[in-house]
């Protein structure tokens, strides 16, 4: 069963500072790896999808990476402002299905 | 505006009522999904829509719940004899068929208050 796990489960941080947000997952039979953002109650925002095939994906100041022999992934976060206070959720999606299997999420307060 | 849409945002029910959800995709995107949200945790899938077929239904998904899309355009999502434990964000989505390369595009949620 695919297991996707964040860590840490929440950040806070002063304006300026650049940020690692780590998610991994147990099974690495998967089509691809995607990043969210979730502002409180609302829905969730695509920031960076990976396929399989590819090592990182970047935007803006935004980078991910990741490693599926090693069932690991990265978002890092340049430069961070108070606007990038939300919660982040990475999320895969494994073969044989088109459901997306989603970790707890990373909690994200940056402070002026 | 062509995104994801859901109605109500926001219901609250006493126990035992029952309560239906709609959610209206992307126009032209095949696929719809949907998901529950409970505080503090990622989503969990529900079911999904291929058109008007469902192809996949989580364990989640109780005898209590059914969801429907009888045209391929929007789907509904009821629960009957609601429980407390329902509370929930529920969640659609949508998707072309573009391909695993594209991304699901979520709705804002319905928020469910079971009392």
């Amino acid at each position: 069963k695919q297991e996707v796990t964040q860590i840490p489960a929440a950040l806070s941080v002063p304006e300026g500072e650049n940020l690692v947000l780590n998610c991994s997952f147990t099974d690495s039979a998967i089509y691809n790896l995607q990043w969210f953002r979730q502002d409180p109650g609302k829905g969730l925002t695509s920031l960076l999808l990976i396929q399989s095939s590819q090592r990182e994906q970047t935007s803006g100041r935004l980078n991910a990476s990741l490693d599926k022999s090693s069932g690991r992934s990265t978002l890092y976060i340049a430069a961070s402002q108070p606007g990038d206070s939300a919660t982040y959720l990475c999320a895969v999606s494994p073969y044989n299905t088109d459901k997306l299997i989603f970790g707890t999420g990373t909690r994200l307060q940056v402070f002026p | 505006d062509t995104g994801v849409s859901q109605d109500p945002r926001h219901k609250i029910t006493k126990r035992g009522q029952n309560v239906t959800f709609r959610c209206d995709p992307i126009s032209e995107h095949n696929r719809l999904y949907w998901y529950r949200q409970t505080l503090g945790q990622g989503p969990e899938f529900l079911t999904y829509f291929q058109n008007e077929a469902q192809l996949e239904k989580s364990r989640l998904l109780s005898d209590r719940f059914s969801a429907e899309r009888p045209k391929g355009s929007f789907s509904t999502l009821e629960i009957q004899r609601t429980e407390q434990g329902d509370s929930a964000m529920y969640l659609c989505a949508s998707r072309g068929l573009a391909g695993t390369w594209e991304t699901q595009y979520f709705g804002p949620g319905t928020r469910l208050l079971v009392l």
